[in-house]
């Protein structure tokens, strides 16, 4: 069965664009979780959906967006683009309510120039 | 506000040596704590994952511990191997019932010599 996979794999931006990532979750699981990982650090919690509703939300600003569509499919939108955003950007998937584990993709590396 | 601490942060030993990593966690109140393999560059490959009522759990030649009311985790490597050179993560999940959120440490860098 086919893992978490992410789209595009690399991505180079300059500052003040916009930026759409896109995650396809594991073939069963409901739920999609965004992570921000900055070279050097954890990932760092961005949004999770399940049934095209979010469900949580970390603490990053509203320039962050996403969206989870009926095939349970997600993007993550991000505005006016700084150079802080620079980062892995992760996604994982998981059914929803059971204590199972989490499977990330292998991310998004966006530079911003 | 939970906080995850893993120490080293960097660890480097020869091959064959059995090793241990650590993970701390400030609040109790999790659901579980999963740890991660990830290589430079890569995801996150989920290698074990302890719900809050488990104290241990084993795959192969790794080993994870739990103990809640400490706040802490162990992840035991046998027999290392240059293979297993890799960041570890420890992310613990928290929050209400049926939110997945993870919060992770910063990772321990391993290195196996040969």
């Amino acid at each position: 069965d086919a893992g978490v996979t992410q789209s595009p794999t690399h991505l180079i931006k300059t500052r003040g664009q916009q930026v759409t990532l896109r995650c396809s979750p594991i073939s069963g699981h409901k739920s999609v979780s965004w992570y921000q990982q900055v070279l050097g650090q954890g990932p760092q919690f961005i949004f999770q959906y399940y049934e095209k509703e979010e469900r949580g939300r970390g603490n990053f600003p509203d320039r962050f967006s996403a969206r989870q569509f009926p095939n349970y499919s997600s993007e993550l939108n991000v505005n006016a683009l700084l150079l802080g955003d620079s980062a892995l950007y992760l996604c994982a998937s998981s059914p929803w309510g059971v204590p199972q584990p989490q499977h990330f993709g292998d991310g998004t590396r966006l530079s911003i120039l | 506000k939970q906080e995850v601490t893993q120490i080293p942060a960097a660890l480097s030993v020869p091959e064959g040596e059995n090793l241990v990593l650590n993970c701390s966690f400030t609040d109790s109140a999790i659901y579980n704590l999963q740890w991660f393999r990830q290589d430079p560059g890569k995801g996150l490959t989920s290698l074990l994952l302890i719900q809050s009522s488990q104290r241990e759990q084993t795959s192969g030649r790794l080993n994870a511990s739990l103990d809640k009311s400490s706040g802490r985790s162990t992840l035991y490597i046998a027999a290392s191997q240059p293979g297993d050179s890799a960041t570890y993560l420890c992310a613990v999940r928290h929050g209400i019932q049926g939110a997945q959120k993870l919060v992770f440490g910063q990772g321990t860098r391993l290195t196996i010599n040969p």
